[in-house]
């Protein structure tokens, strides 16, 4: 089965810590995208990949990092300095089209 | 600044009846809308696009309308189903962002289809 899968669904933390988010495609996308959502919020852009070994900041960078080192995987690192890292975070890809297909999503909590 | 706008965010419809959501841009350059469908605590999940040369677009119960003249478009769902009941996103792909890749998202319309 092709498709994009984030791991774990639900996250828990305590402040100060860095966590890592799991982003795996089989879809042999080229390009690779984190959102983050909150509460009555739309969709905002934290980074994206267009190739391996490349990587732009979005919208709202600061506080998160990533990496690009396979074209299967582009893992989120949230860190300690991210002021309000609480939210619903979801990883896309993307082929040659337009279409972003999305992972179920990972729930982070951080107490 | 937002480049694209869903002005209603919700909407009740009625089992068996049409629910149109609307979708607002800023941006003369975007040359392709998305619609995205998403339940909580699930990825959106792709519904129906149409490219800015096209004025409309249909895929079974769904129908994207494009009026560039105006920005705007709109989905139609016909008839709508309970199942429907989702928030559903509208994006735009500027070509001239540097990366057309990139989308530029709505906030979303939570919809509700009422037995």
């Amino acid at each position: 089965d092709g498709g994009i899968t984030q791991s774990p669904k639900y996250l828990f933390r305590k402040e100060g810590q860095n966590v890592t988010l799991s982003c795996e495609q089989n879809l042999n996308h080229d390009a690779m995208y984190w959102y983050r959502q909150d509460p009555g919020q739309g969709l905002r852009l934290i980074y994206y990949s267009q190739i391996v070994n490349d990587f732009q900041k979005g919208d709202i960078a600061e506080g998160y990092s990533v990496s690009r080192e396979k074209k299967e995987s582009f893992p989120l690192t949230v860190t300690s300095a991210q002021k309000n890292p609480t939210a619903f975070y979801l990883c896309a890809s993307s082929g040659r089209a337009y279409e972003q297909y999305f992972g179920p999503g990972t729930r982070l909590t951080v107490t | 600044d937002q480049q694209v706008k869903q002005n209603s965010p919700s909407l009740s419809v009625q089992e068996g009846r049409i629910s149109i959501l609307n979708c607002d841009y800023t941006n003369s350059m975007f040359d392709y809308f998305l619609w995205y469908k998403k339940y909580p605590a699930e990825g959106p999940t792709f519904l129906i696009s149409i490219s800015s040369i096209k004025d409309k677009n249909e895929d079974g119960r769904f129908t994207v309308f494009l009026n560039k003249s105006a920005k705007h478009l709109s989905l139609h769902i016909v008839p709508s189903q309970p199942g429907d009941s989702a928030v559903y996103f509208c994006a735009a792909s500027d070509p001239y962002a540097g990366n057309n890749r990139k989308l530029i998202w709505g906030l979303g319309t939570s919809l509700a289809v009422n037995p």
